[in-house]
């Protein structure tokens, strides 16, 4: 069964630090990992996938297959980015199941 | 495409009263989920339907809950009875085969009293 696990419920840090958003994974296959976002009173959007191996407002993942990790990073935190960040996952190919973890709500303070 | 469109936004029950939530998709997409969100527990894979078929209701927490597709335009998740810790936001996502990302709707907002 696929699984994602977000250890982080809540983050805090202050503008300009570093942030990283910590996802792990299991599943047996070849998954593909994606970073949903949430923004205050708005609906989840999809903020970047590993297939596309983008920066998206400053955010880049790398899918980390040993680790079967997939963490989200960025340099500098803009007090923008205060979100809710889901990490997901779907096998991909014709099964079409989508898992998110528990979320990772991310503050950052002035 | 206006996108995914969930009604109602919001709704306050009684506890023992059926509550029913609609989904539209957005037109051409062939997958749509349901979710349910919660603080404890986060974002919850409901069922899942692939060309109106459902393929995955192992989510769906209590035969209190039931969802149908009849169509590809419109879906709905009925709870009855409900009961106070059914209040969560409850979401409808779609996405189209070929393509993985999936696109949500703004949620309802359930309150059982």
């Amino acid at each position: 069964a696929q699984r994602v696990t977000q250890p982080e419920k809540l983050l805090s840090v202050f503008k300009g630090a570093p942030v990283e958003l910590k996802c792990n994974y299991s599943y047996s296959g070849s998954p593909e990992l994606f970073w949903y976002v949430q923004y205050s009173r708005q609906r989840l959007q999809l903020l970047l996938r590993h297939i596309s191996r983008e920066s998206i407002k400053g955010f880049t993942a790398d899918l980390n297959k040993g680790e079967t990790s997939f963490h989200l990073k960025k340099p500098f935190a803009q007090e923008e980015d205060s979100a809710m960040y889901y990490c997901a996952l779907t096998e991909g190919g014709s099964n079409y199941k989508l898992t998110f973890g528990k979320g990772t709500l991310l503050t950052v303070n002035p | 495409d206006a996108g995914v469109i969930q009604s109602p936004r919001h709704e306050v029950t009684e506890m023992g009263q059926e509550v029913t939530l609609r989904c539209k998709p957005i037109s051409g997409h062939n997958s749509l989920f349901w979710y349910r969100q919660t603080m404890m527990r986060g974002l919850e894979l409901l069922i899942y339907f692939n060309n109106n078929v459902p393929i995955d209701d192992s989510g769906m927490p209590e035969d209190r809950f039931s969802a149908k597709m009849p169509n590809a335009s419109f879906s709905t998740l009925k709870i009855q009875p409900s009961e106070p810790r059914d209040s969560a936001v409850y979401f409808c996502a779609s996405r189209s085969t070929g393509r993985t990302e999936a696109f949500f709707g703004q949620g309802t907002r359930l309150t059982v009293v």
